[in-house]
């Protein structure tokens, strides 16, 4: 059964650091997500992503914070300069449309 | 208050029992989706029931639905302890798609 796979499965950086995140999402999904998880708290949506392009952001999604789909597999994220608040597992997600979203097994990041 | 959310945030039961779980939502939704996620593990999808649908069933999963109560449940029935987990409700209400997810029961079943 295809599945949303993502890497790497930990990561620890230095405030400050940038950091990429990547994620496959399945091939014949069109929609793209990130969201984040902070340790113990509710999942938050952070980004979408349609058509080769950004279609809806939240308030977490800041200039530090950019997405890309470089290739027709890959679906990145990119933390620039990153703090100690990003400390979090980031998942990505993606589905052919309105319907069941897909979730990859998560990226625990961890900023010291 | 959020959308999306649980109640209780956290159940114990004793393997064979059932165990509900609530949660409540503010805004129009197209459909809602019930995730399970293992302790510090990804979320996995278990059930979708969409906005013109009152009651789906999966396996030892009922999802129930009521948009004039803003509300779901999800009943699992003669749980085990392979089911103890996070269990989180998400709204979609429609544009691309976001999830909003509640802040999650967690579960726990006994042997």
């Amino acid at each position: 059964e295809p599945e949303v796979t993502q890497t790497p499965s930990h990561q620890v950086t230095q405030m400050g650091q940038e950091v990429i995140l990547r994620c496959v999402p399945i091939s014949n999904h069109l929609y793209f997500y990130w969201y984040r998880q902070i340790l113990g708290q509710k999942v938050e949506f952070l980004v979408s992503f349609y058509n080769n392009e950004i279609s809806e952001k939240s308030e977490i999604f800041d200039d530090q914070f950019s997405v890309e789909r470089p290739d027709g597999s890959n679906f990145t994220l990119k933390i620039r300069s990153t703090k100690l608040e990003d400390s979090a597992m980031y998942f990505c997600a993606s589905t052919t449309g309105a319907e069941t979203q897909y979730f990859g097994p998560g990226t625990r990041l961890l900023v010291l | 208050s959020q959308q999306g959310e649980e109640d209780p945030q956290a159940l114990s039961i004793q393997e064979g029992e059932n165990a509900t779980m609530n949660c409540s939502y503010k805004t129009s939704i197209n459909n809602l989706q019930w995730y399970r996620q293992n302790s510090g593990r990804g979320l996995v999808h278990l059930i979708l029931i969409r906005s013109n649908e009152r009651e789906k069933h999966s396996g030892r999963l009922r999802v129930t639905l009521d948009t004039s109560k803003k509300s779901s449940s999800l009943l699992i029935t003669a749980s085990r302890a392979a089911d103890t987990a996070s269990y989180f409700c998400a709204t979609d209400t429609g544009g691309y798609n976001k999830l909003i997810f509640g802040a999650g029961t967690r579960l726990a079943v006994h042997p």
